[in-house]
């Protein structure tokens, strides 16, 4: 069975704190992604990467940074924390589809993130 | 840009029924849907995943169906119970290995 895990499930952490999201599969997946899901706004891409030391800017990248220095490994970065990034995150990875298709993606089990 | 909408975004249903979930997407160049399962506070699984070249795709009580013409998928849930109780989304290809989703169909199976 595939498996994502994110380092934890709930985090309460202070206005300006520099805030680390981890998320680690053992799929050997080449690709990883990173979300957040808000209450009528759905699921919105934050940042994703296609290999390591590789990203992309997702659909709403501000006020976030991405590392991945190994291929399992996929950290989010909230520099500055604010209220407004009080979210549930969530990471997923996927395989590189055949011909660049899109492949399934397996998510892990989530972070619940409280900037107070 | 790929848009993607489930109606209704609630719906409870006594046990026993069958029922019916509904995706639309604005962009019939697709390849394939999925369909996912996510219980509160928790993360996405996949239950489906149906090419462009199938009509059809089956997982014990749950048949997913997908009409490209038409910019259209369901899923079917055949004898509900109250542990199908759960939100479900559907997504599709978005580009570059993306996947754009639906906000998804809350549904409450009542005992």
């Amino acid at each position: 069975d595939v498996k994502v895990t994110q380092s934890s499930r709930y985090l309460v952490k202070r206005t300006g704190e520099k805030v680390f999201l981890e998320c680690v599969q053992d799929m050997d997946h080449e690709n990883m992604f990173w979300y957040r899901q808000d209450p009528g706004l759905g699921l919105r891409l934050i940042y994703f990467s296609y290999d390591v030391k590789m990203k992309e800017k997702g659909d709403i990248p501000e006020g976030y940074s991405v590392s991945r220095e190994k291929k399992e490994r996929f950290s989010l970065i909230l520099e500055s924390a604010s209220t407004n990034q009080t979210s549930m995150y969530l990471c997923a990875s996927s395989f590189w589809g055949r011909g660049g298709r899109t492949d399934t993606q397996y998510f892990g089990p989530g972070t619940r993130l409280t900037v107070l | 840009k790929q848009e993607v909408t489930q109606i209704p975004a609630a719906l409870s249903v006594p046990e026993g029924e069958n029922l019916v979930l509904n995706c639309s997407f604005t962009d019939s160049a697709i390849y394939n849907l999925q369909w996912f399962r996510q219980d509160p506070g928790k993360g996405l699984t996949s239950l489906l995943l149906i090419q462009s070249s199938q009509r059809e795709q089956t997982s014990g009580r749950l048949n997913a169906s997908l009409d490209k013409s038409s910019g259209r998928s369901t899923l079917y849930i055949a004898a509900s119970q109250p542990g199908d109780s759960a939100t479900y989304l559907c997504a599709v290809p978005g580009g570059a290995q993306k996947l754009v989703f639906g906000q998804g169909t809350r549904l409450t199976i009542n005992p």
